[in-house]
Parts: structure tokens; sequence; C-alpha cells
């Protein structure tokens, strides 16, 4: 079965530079999550997204932003990139059809390094 | 608001022991899910189980038993009889009703399987 597929799995960038993540959900999924893991700690909510249209945002930076495109794949924009910006980021999608969130499915995850 | 805690932020056993990771916690909402996810060294979450606050019946799947008590607001994991492959980080997390809502993670719980 399809899963989440995120990409690039690494990334390695300069401070002050900008990266761009992108994720493509399981097909008919219409929900996608954006979670930032930094090291040794717990993945945290960014923003998600339903029918293309932003539903919660978290702790997402202001230096950060995403979208959900027509297709319903999500990228996640990071510019002016800080050390503490290096982290694992997954995105995750469920089937939310408006109501109750279901099960999210992860993807493997993009490691992002800031030298 | 939501929160979850993993008191245990580490435990090691040895090879065929039973092991049980707690989790407990906090919400507002009568309707919420609570999830466990492993995260092996490789990095990416998978999902193990889901539970709704309506369905208090303890599950089993193989080796693995969770034990959901509304009443001390706890979602504890067993593993029986544990097995080098489960060493990995475990994460219990909660997810409040809505549309689209995000998973609230605990902090984790780093298990290491000794031969």
């Amino acid at each position: 079965a399809a899963g989440v597929i995120q990409s690039p799995r690494h990334l390695i960038k300069e401070k002050r530079e900008t990266a761009t993540l992108k994720c493509y959900p399981i097909p008919r999924h219409d929900t996608v999550y954006w979670y930032q893991q930094g090291p040794g700690q717990d993945p945290q909510f960014l923003i998600s997204f339903y029918e293309k249209m932003q539903s919660d945002k978290g702790s997402i930076p202001d230096r950060f932003s995403a979208q959900q495109f027509s297709d319903y794949h999500s990228e996640l924009n990071m510019s002016s990139l800080e050390l503490g910006d290096s982290a694992l980021y997954f995105c995750a999608s469920s089937l939310v059809g408006g109501r109750v969130a279901g099960e999210l499915f992860f993807g493997e995850g993009s490691r992002l390094t800031v030298l | 608001a939501q929160k979850v805690t993993q008191a245990q932020t580490e435990i090691s056993v040895v090879e065929k022991e039973d092991v049980t990771l707690d989790c407990v916690y906090e919400t507002r909402d009568t309707t919420y899910y609570l999830f466990w996810y492993k995260q092996p060294p490789s990095g990416e979450l998978v999902f193990l189980i889901r539970r709704n606050s309506f369905d208090e019946q303890n599950e089993i799947s193989g080796r693995y038993s969770w034990n959901f008590q509304k009443s001390t607001s706890s979602f504890n994991f067993t593993i029986t009889a544990s097995q080098v492959v489960d060493s990995a980080v475990y994460f219990c997390a909660l997810s409040e009703s809505g549309s689209a809502r995000q998973l609230t993670f605990g902090s984790g719980t780093q298990l290491t399987v000794l031969p």
C-alpha cells in the first residue's frame, strides 16, 4: 500500500539559507500535518491542512510557511535557517472528512541539518 | 489544554522479560483518541494502536497489549517476552475531538532490550 512520501530524506543547509520539504500524502487522504522533532525531543506539531486550507497552527516559526496544493501534496518552506532548525521533519496524512481525526500515517521524515 | 506524560525516560530489560510503558494524559474533552507510536533508531514513526475514549476494552495484538483506564487517565502499553528488535523510543499521543486535530505527544520512553 502507498505510504506518505517525503523528500528529500536528508538535507544539509547553511545558516540563513532556505529549505523546502515536500510531502505526498496517501492517496485520497484529505489532511496533511507537519511535525518537527528536535534531537532527543518528542514531535511538535507545526501546521496542518484540510482540503488545501490551513486547518490548525502549532508552534511554527514566522520564518516557516507551508501550503497544500491542488494535488494534495504539501510543501514546508523554511527561510533564514538557524542552527536550531536542525531536526527531523515529519509529514503525516489522514482521512478526516471534516470529522473526528482518524489515524495519522507518518512519512519517514526529512532530516534537516543546518551548519 | 491537552497533555501527555510519560514518566519513564529510559527502561532497560533483558530479552524475554515483560515490560510496561506508562502513559498518563490530561484533556477536557469527553471525546478523544489515544495513540502509541514506535520510533526505532532508523527514525520513522510506526503506528501501533489508536483507541477512542469510549472504548475501554483492553486490546492485545501478539506480544503487545494495551490497558486503557479512564478513571486514572492512563493508557499503558505492555510488551510481553520482549525482543532486541523492540528496542526503540515509544511515544504515547493524544488527539482531541473536532476537525483535523493534531496529536500531542508525550516525551517518549527509550526502551532498550538487552540480549
